[in-house]
């Protein structure tokens, strides 16, 4: 099974602030990754997928790079909406796996 | 509009059964995979099963496996998850989620419906 660790578990950061997340897969998965955004007690909201691809509707302020095993999500100009926990998901073979979460923190 | 409905969920004693429905509305079910992903309280996500458009395929994870299927009615633009053997370990929100293609991850998200297991 194709393990995902990502980096860091959690970040504090203001608004305004540009972050970072990295997610690193433990073999080789092309650009097959997707990310998500979920606040406490909501749906999994889908971001990106295609490593760089946004889902309809989402805000250019989140971009996403990487391929092979090295990708990363960043968010440009935090926004009070932004504070949430993202999850990678690799998306090149079965069973799927899903990092373990960074949750994103007020400063 | 396009939605996912989960339904099914309930409290279960360790060792006994349930069945997790997912009704589609809003686009073409049978474009489309079906995947159930679950969140055990205070954790993260985990991928468990997944069936594609036709039903012809099905996977897995290794925690579930031999004990859940998942199956579908395109008649009816329902999927299920027929959950076998239940552990405490079950315990968590089961979403269900489409996806157009293995590779594009999930694009839409139902609301989740709630399994506790209990001994």
């Amino acid at each position: 099974d194709i393990q995902m660790t990502q980096s860091p578990s959690s970040v504090s950061a203001s608004v305004g602030d540009r972050v970072t997340i990295t997610c690193r897969a433990s073999q080789d998965i092309n650009i097959w990754l997707a990310w998500y955004q979920q606040k406490p007690g909501k749906v999994p909201e889908p971001l990106i997928y295609a490593a760089s691809t946004l889902q309809s509707g989402v805000s250019s302020r989140f971009s996403g790079s990487g391929s092979g095993t090295d990708f990363t999500l960043t968010i440009r100009g935090l926004q009070p909406e932004d504070f949430a926990t993202y999850y990678c998901q690799q998306g090149n073979s079965y069973p799927l796996t899903f990092g373990g979460g960074t949750k994103v923190e007020m400063k | 509009q396009v939605q996912l409905v989960e339904s099914g969920g309930g409290m279960v004693q360790v060792g006994k059964s349930l069945t997790l429905s997912c009704a589609a509305s809003g686009f073409r079910f049978t474009r489309y995979g079906i995947h159930w992903v679950r969140q055990a309280p205070g954790k993260g996500l985990e991928w468990v099963a997944m069936i594609w458009y036709d039903g012809s395929n099905k996977y897995y994870s290794d925690s579930v496996k031999g004990r859940f299927t998942m199956s579908r009615d395109n008649s009816k633009n329902m999927a299920h998850l027929q959950m076998n053997s239940l552990r405490a370990e079950d315990t968590a929100v089961y979403f269900c989620a489409r996806g157009v293609d293995t590779n594009y991850g999930m694009d839409v998200w139902g609301q989740g419906t709630t399994v506790t297991v209990s001994s």
